[in-house]
């Protein structure tokens, strides 16, 4: 069965660094969206993506974010200067055409440890 | 705006004994309300959704969940629990016309005890 994969598994990176989560959707899906969850709190969404443009966002996703996808394959989600506060579990997750009442389908994840 | 609140961040319950996961929600929207499994080092998994069709929805793994809209509520639930259904379990929202974004509830973690 087709599957979200993200990579790497686990980051840590000190405060200030840039930091670049990578993820490949599922192949005929067209949305791709990013969540994050800090230890102990809610999953919160970040944004999503659609046809090579930002389609919503949180407030969460300010200019230290930005979102691409590079290739016809990748998603990436990076963060310019990462604070203390950016440690936290990110998922991307994908569906086929955005729909509300469609499954939206995640990765396993990337644990971000920043110092 | 929209929310959801799920009940006892754990629960735990005997291996064959009724499984009841609460999940209320609000909307100023119509819902459309799913829950995922999140087994450990693994992603978030679709177990069900209510997409305003039937208000009884099964899912897999034997799980089910009802959609009251005079409660506000989308509780899961199976008959038997079984060791492998440890793990914590997300309700979350997506409402229409509110975009496609999912907002979660805080989780709850299911422990199965032989």
């Amino acid at each position: 069965e087709p599957e979200v994969t993200q990579t790497p598994s686990h980051q840590v990176t000190q405060m200030g660094q840039e930091v670049i989560l990578r993820c490949v959707p599922i192949s005929n899906h067209l949305y791709f969206y990013w969540y994050r969850q800090i230890l102990g709190q809610k999953v919160e969404f970040l944004v999503s993506f659609y046809n090579n443009e930002i389609s919503e966002k949180s407030e969460i996703f300010d200019d230290q974010f930005s979102v691409e996808r590079p290739d016809g394959s990748n998603f990436t989600l990076k963060i310019r200067s990462t604070k203390l506060e950016d440690s936290a579990m990110y998922f991307c997750a994908s569906s086929e055409m955005g729909q509300v009442t469609e499954t939206q389908y995640f990765g396993p994840g990337t644990r971000l440890l920043v110092l | 705006a929209q929310s959801v609140t799920q009940l006892g961040s754990h629960v735990s319950v005997s291996e064959g004994a009724l499984v009841l996961l609460r999940c209320n929600y609000s909307s100023s929207v119509p819902p459309y309300l799913f829950w995922y499994v999140q087994y450990p080092n693994q992603g978030l998994q679709l177990l069900l959704k209510y997409t305003s069709a039937a208000t009884l929805v099964k899912g897999i793994n034997g799980f089910e969940a009802e959609f009251k809209k005079s409660e506000t509520s989308f509780h899961l639930t199976k008959p038997s629990a079984h060791m492998s259904d440890a793990a914590e379990y997300f309700c979350a929202v997506c409402g229409y016309n509110a975009g496609n974004m999912l907002t979660f509830g805080g989780g709850t973690r299911l422990m199965v005890k032989p």
